[in-house]
C-alpha cells in the first residue's frame, strides 16, 4: 500500500492565487520530508527539506517566501505556493525517508500537477 | 557541471532484448546510489539500490564504479510492462539526494 499520500493530485488554478499542497506520511512518522519539483523532461530537484517542529531549509535559487513549509506533525509537511505563476506550473512531489541508514530509501508521494492560468 | 548524467534516450527494443543504461556522477564523495522507475506522470519508485559489489534481482543487474564515477543498470529478456522512464540517484551528505534527468525506455512486442 502508499506509504505517502499527496493531496490534491492535480490542481488548475489562476495567475496570482495560492495553491496548497498537503503530504502525509502514512506508515511512519517522518521528522523530515523532502519537497521535489519535476518540470517536463527534466530530472526531480530538491526545493526543500521540511523539519518537523521547525523552519524548513531551502534549497540555492528556492524562494522561501514563495514557497511556504509547515511541518505542523510528524505525518503531515504542506508546501504552499503563494502568488502562483504560469512558470510555477509544474509536478511537485513530496517524499519522505525510512529510517537513517546510507541504503534507506525515500518514499515518494504520488505529486500533484499544478497548472498556473 | 550536473551532479548525475544519463543519455535521454529513447532505447526502443524489442521484448526478450537485453539493455544496458550507464549513468555518471561527479562528486566522488557520493555516498549512495539508486535506481529509480518513474512511469509518465507517475512518482519515481525504486527499483533497486546500487551495491559496491553489484547486486542482481530477477532480470535486473545494477553495478557501480566507484573510480570511473558510473552506475549501470542491465535489463534482460525486457518486458513491455518494462517501458518506463530510469531514473540514476545518488546521495551524498545525509538527505542530498540528486536525481538523473531519466533514460526513457520502450520495449516494443
Amino acid at each position: 500500500g502508499a506509504v505517502v499520500s499527496q493531496h490534491p493530485s492535480w490542481v488548475i488554478c489562476k495567475s496570482g492565487t495560492s495553491v496548497k499542497i498537503e503530504c502525509r506520511s502514512l506508515d511512519f512518522q517522518a521528522t523530515t520530508m523532502f519537497w521535489y519539483r519535476q518540470f517536463p523532461k527534466q530530472s526531480l530537484m530538491l526545493m526543500a527539506t521540511s523539519n518537523e517542529g521547525s523552519k524548513a531549509t531551502y534549497e540555492q535559487g528556492v524562494e522561501k517566501d514563495k514557497f511556504l513549509i509547515n511541518h505542523a506533525s510528524l505525518t503531515l509537511s504542506t508546501l504552499t505556493v503563494t502568488s502562483a505563476h504560469p512558470e510555477d506550473s509544474s509536478f511537485y512531489i513530496c517524499s519522505v525517508r525510512a529510517g537513517g541508514a546510507p541504503q534507506n530509501e525515500q518514499f515518494f508521494g504520488p505529486g500533484t500537477r499544478l497548472t498556473v492560468l | 557541471r550536473k551532479e548525475v548524467e544519463q543519455d535521454p534516450g529513447p532505447f526502443n527494443v524489442p521484448e526478450g532484448a537485453t539493455v544496458a543504461f550507464n549513468c555518471t556522477y561527479s562528486n566522488s564523495a557520493s555516498q549512495s546510489f539508486f535506481w529509480y522507475r518513474q512511469d509518465c506522470r507517475k512518482e519515481p519508485k525504486l527499483l533497486m539500490s546500487v551495491y559496491s559489489s553489484g547486486n542482481e534481482d530477477g532480470r535486473f543487474t545494477a553495478q557501480l564504479n566507484r573510480a570511473s564515477q558510473y552506475i549501470s543498470l542491465l535489463i534482460r529478456d525486457s518486458k513491455l510492462s518494462d517501458s518506463a522512464t530510469y531514473l540514476c540517484v545518488v546521495r551524498r551528505n545525509f538527505n542530498k539526494f540528486y536525481f538523473g534527468s531519466g533514460t526513457k525506455l520502450n520495449v516494443k512486442p
